[in-house]
């Protein structure tokens, strides 16, 4: 069974430039989580999507960052502009989420690096 | 969402037994208690989930007393291979997913 697969795995950019990852979930999991984490901490939850809902953005910000999961298969996730605060991985995550009453399993990709100079 | 308390860190050798205590005093009824392992450079990974008493598989045990305002992650036998960092996590699963937050979690190191 493949992975969660996420592009690109590493990305340099200036403050204030714009820069979008790609996420490719596991075939059939209908939740998609993007975490944020960084250096020594836990991965934080900016988005999750319920087939190509959102169930909860609460912690995006949202006058920088956004997401989209269009077909309810993969998604994107944007930040313009840029903040140097913004340095950290972007984790993308799936779960197949079909079993009421029971929290599923997450399969994470491997990330995306991004530092912002 | 229950918040959770682990250890920041944790010392082993190899072959010994680690418990990992997490602590999650406003546990809802609905919610299970999960544990993820993290390497560097590496996504979290799943380990196990419970909801109350006993669960074991192939890789570790999870204890969950009756009040489940705490739980225990017992990895038997460690090795270096283990040196990772351990999230405790409190969620339920809802019409939207399941729905958690990940502490700072308890960094174990295993030495030879």
């Amino acid at each position: 069974e493949a992975g969660v697969a996420q592009s690109p795995r590493y990305k340099i950019i200036e403050k204030r430039q714009s820069v979008a990852f790609w996420c490719n979930p596991i075939s059939g999991h209908a939740t998609l989580y993007w975490y944020q984490q960084i250096l020594g901490q836990g991965p934080k939850l900016l988005i999750q999507f319920q087939n190509n809902g959102v169930v909860d953005d609460s912690q995006l910000p949202k006058d920088r960052f956004s997401a989209e999961r269009l077909k309810g298969v993969d998604s994107t996730l944007k930040i313009q502009p840029a903040k140097l605060e913004d340095s950290a991985v972007y984790l993308c995550a799936s779960s197949f989420s079909s079993l009421p009453g029971q929290g599923p399993e997450q399969f994470f990709g491997p990330g995306t690096r991004l530092t912002v100079l | 969402l229950a918040k959770t308390t682990q250890p920041i860190s944790m010392d082993s050798y190899e072959g010994q037994e680690v418990n990992i205590t997490c602590s999650h005093n406003n546990i809802a009824t609905n919610d299970y208690i999960t544990w993820y392992q993290q390497f560097p450079s590496q996504g979290p990974r799943f380990i196990i989930q419970g909801y109350k008493t006993k669960v074991t598989n192939e890789v570790a045990s999870l204890f969950i007393p009756a009040d489940r305002k705490s739980s225990t992650l017992s990895l038997p036998r460690v090795s270096l291979s283990d040196t990772a960092v351990y999230y405790c996590l409190v969620g339920d699963y809802n019409t939207g997913g399941f729905k958690t937050i990940f502490g700072a979690g308890t960094r174990l190191f295993v030495k030879a």
